[in-house]
């Protein structure tokens, strides 16, 4: 059972528009969460966390909202750029399980110019 | 600085042979991480090294897989008699501590066992 789930596999949105990536979780312990960034044939780059203690938190075109009652995540990214095109991952843990990451199946994010 | 580096890139096996793959973490970060990400999925964990603690091995698939990190810092990932199954990226990361959540990740290795 996906304990994170990323429901679109990909997304196309033209460049300068805002691109919305989703994420939802099953596990209320989860109290941490984190977005990559993939690009081919590279390791994914780290991009934005937030705590469960905040329902929000921006870096320049990145912010990500968190919805704890509904165990739901988002990533807004505005404007969009083609070099944000990219497979974005979702990731969760929770403090008493460690540092055990589980990660989502990823988004596929394509900004059309 | 450098980052996280791993070797080989790729790697091609005959099914039933044994593989290492190599992680050199960045210096000075005590936590080294294992994922693995097959085709059209997301990384599954398999193993945690955190500094000279005993490993967390609960993500390891089979005991074909193993790993060890030597000196708390290079760290093997062995997969004994490989099967089809274990094709996948192999993909390291590490981090500063074991208190620090961001982890900076390596290129990864593409396993194909034929």
């Amino acid at each position: 059972d996906q304990q994170v789930k990323q429901n679109s596999p990909s997304l196309s949105v033209q460049e300068g528009r805002i691109s919305i990536l989703n994420c939802d979780y099953t596990n209320s312990m989860f109290d941490y969460f984190l977005w990559y960034k993939k690009y081919p044939a590279e390791g994914p780059t780290f991009l934005i966390s937030i705590s469960s203690i905040k329902d929000k938190n921006e870096d320049g075109r990145f912010t990500v909202f968190l919805n704890k009652s509904a165990k739901h995540l988002s990533l807004h990214i505005v404007p969009s750029q083609p070099g944000d095109s990219a497979v974005y991952f979702c990731a969760a843990s929770a403090h008493n399980y460690g540092q055990n990451f589980v990660f989502g199946p990823g988004t596929r994010l394509s900004v059309l110019p | 600085g450098a980052g996280v580096s791993q070797s080989p890139s790729n790697k091609v096996t005959e099914k039933g042979k044994d593989v290492e793959l190599r992680c050199d973490p960045i210096s000075g970060h005590t936590a080294l991480y294992w994922y693995r990400q097959s085709l059209g999925q997301g990384l599954e964990f398999l193993i945690y090294f955190q500094g000279n603690s005993a490993p967390d091995k609960s993500g390891l698939p089979s005991d074909r897989f193993s790993a060890e990190r030597t000196g708390g810092s290079v760290s093997t990932l062995t997969i004994q008699r490989t099967q089809q199954e274990d094709s996948a990226v192999y993909l390291c990361a590490s981090s500063q501590d074991q208190n620090s959540y961001e982890q900076y990740f390596g290129p990864g290795t593409r396993l194909t066992v034929t």
